[in-house]
């Protein structure tokens, strides 16, 4: 069966620090691997989304970047973290009848 | 461009009485809708989904929603609650031409359980 991991749960950064969020998933080849940001007390924006290695489309302009080196692997990136950079970012992939999104654990980004 | 409402911000129920949240949706030609649950610091879980045919659909947990289309309606209900269904809920809606690249979230509507 198919599995989706990202790593790592929680993180705290300080203003300026790089970071990178890695997303795995098992059990599938050349999923569509997408990336969600959820602030406190707001609903979920996409951010990225790749069809293919890398392939990426951003949907939002912001801090962060991703790549997609690996067909099944999708990781996240900033340069210099800014305060608003902070929520839970929660890495998903399309599978299934009717492209159903699964969704991985999440990982939790505090910047300080 | 399509769009979800999910008019509750917060709900609170009793355990064992019956639950619906509800859910908006606008999107010019048939969606695909799903409803998803969060628990605390935890990733989605999905519930149900609904594509095409029968238009109420059943989910894990115990979960229905019907589709409605001349309401833009995909309502999530529950006869029952159990206090383990305490959560944070999302409505979605999908684009039926190019797959799910623009899923669509609702804000979220916080489900409180009291005893």
């Amino acid at each position: 069966s198919q599995t989706i991991h990202q790593w790592p749960a929680t993180l705290v950064q300080p203003v300026g620090s790089p970071l990178s969020l890695e997303c795995t998933v098992e059990g599938t080849s050349n999923p569509n691997l997408y990336w969600y940001r959820q602030a406190a007390g707001r609903g979920l924006q996409l951010l990225f989304y790749s069809v293919g290695i890398g392939q990426i489309s951003s949907e939002v302009p912001q801090n962060l970047s991703a790549s997609r080196p690996q067909d099944r692997q999708f990781i996240l990136s900033s340069k210099k973290l800014l305060l608003s950079d902070s929520g839970f970012y929660l890495c998903a992939w399309v599978g299934g009848q009717g492209n159903t999104i699964y969704f991985g654990e999440g990982s939790w980004l505090t910047v300080v | 461009a399509q769009s979800v409402t999910q008019p509750d911000i917060h709900i609170t129920v009793s355990e064992g009485a019956s639950l619906e949240l509800r859910c908006n949706y606008s999107y010019g030609a048939t969606p695909y809708l799903f409803w998803y649950v969060q628990s605390p610091g935890q990733g989605l879980q999905l519930l149900l989904k609904y594509f095409s045919g029968d238009t109420l659909v059943q989910g894990i947990k115990g979960f229905e929603a019907e589709f409605k289309r001349s309401q833009s309606s995909f309502n999530l209900r529950k006869p029952s609650v159990h206090w383990s269904d305490a959560a944070e809920y999302f409505c979605a809606v999908g684009a039926t031409n190019f797959g799910n690249e623009k899923l669509t979230f609702g804000t979220g509507t916080r489900l409180t359980i009291i005893p």
